[in-house]
């Protein structure tokens, strides 16, 4: 059972919009601690998508943006691409644990 | 380049020992918080531990406190994970991530985990 949740998966049509949602509590999210998301496709190391809530590290498509609302954060990957298959991660910190905590991973098709 | 480069997969019988590394380079290593993460074949990603290289203060989660040992050696640029007695459960895939963050003066729960190494595959087995 992980600390955040996400859904176990997600899919859209290659061009469609997708949304992934992490929910947490009031110790991580809730508490005001940043979210960040990864990406892993499939036989890698995961990679950083988005810090700090919104932010895109260079070489990031701006077709992914991230937000936060209360306990919960999204991830909208917009234009969807068979290349964006993946499991999908979000990350914060707990305070109750004192160390951070993932989400159990959404994985993504593209149909 | 920032660059996590680990050690290659481990084949062991229960009640080994073992100790695996991850090897910083293109930036001042002993500076930045090295993280352990687990994750378990077909399952999610687990944080274990962290650890800052020139002190080598360690700081463990609650669920592997006591069961890996996290250690660096900053002259080589070198963080390690070992265990005492493997058991068939701590077969999984073992990545290692540098703490990042945008300002020497973020809180260390601001950090996310950029760049990651390649991982090792550590497979407990009779």
């Amino acid at each position: 059972q992980s600390v955040l949740t996400q859904p176990p998966s997600v899919s859209g049509a290659p061009g469609q919009r997708v949304t992934i949602s992490c929910t947490g509590s009031s110790s991580n999210i809730g508490a005001g601690y940043d979210v960040h998301w990864y990406q892993q496709l499939p036989g890698t190391a995961p990679k950083l998508l988005i810090y700090g809530v919104t932010n895109r590290p260079s070489g990031v498509p701006d077709r992914f943006s991230g937000s936060k609302s209360g306990s919960s954060a999204s991830l909208a990957i917009s234009g969807l691409q068979a290349e964006d298959e993946a499991n999908y991660y979000c990350q914060s910190y707990d305070s109750s644990l004192s160390g951070w905590v993932f989400g159990g991973g959404t994985k993504l098709t593209a149909l | 380049e920032v660059q996590l480069v680990q050690s290659g997969a481990e084949v062991k019988k229960p009640g080994e020992s073992l100790k695996i590394s991850c090897k910083g380079s293109g930036y001042s290593f002993f500076g930045y918080w090295i993280v352990w993460v687990r994750q378990m074949p077909g399952k999610g990603l687990e944080w274990m531990g962290s650890i800052y290289p020139d002190n080598s203060n360690t700081r463990y989660s609650p669920s592997f406190q006591g069961q890996v040992t996290m250690s660096a050696d900053k002259s080589v640029s070198t963080a390690y994970l070992q265990w005492s007695s493997l058991k068939a459960s701590d077969t999984a895939m073992y990545y290692c991530a540098r703490l990042s963050c945008s300002s020497p003066t973020c809180s260390l729960p601001t950090h996310w985990f950029d760049p990651w190494g390649q991982g090792t595959q550590v497979t407990v087995s009779s």
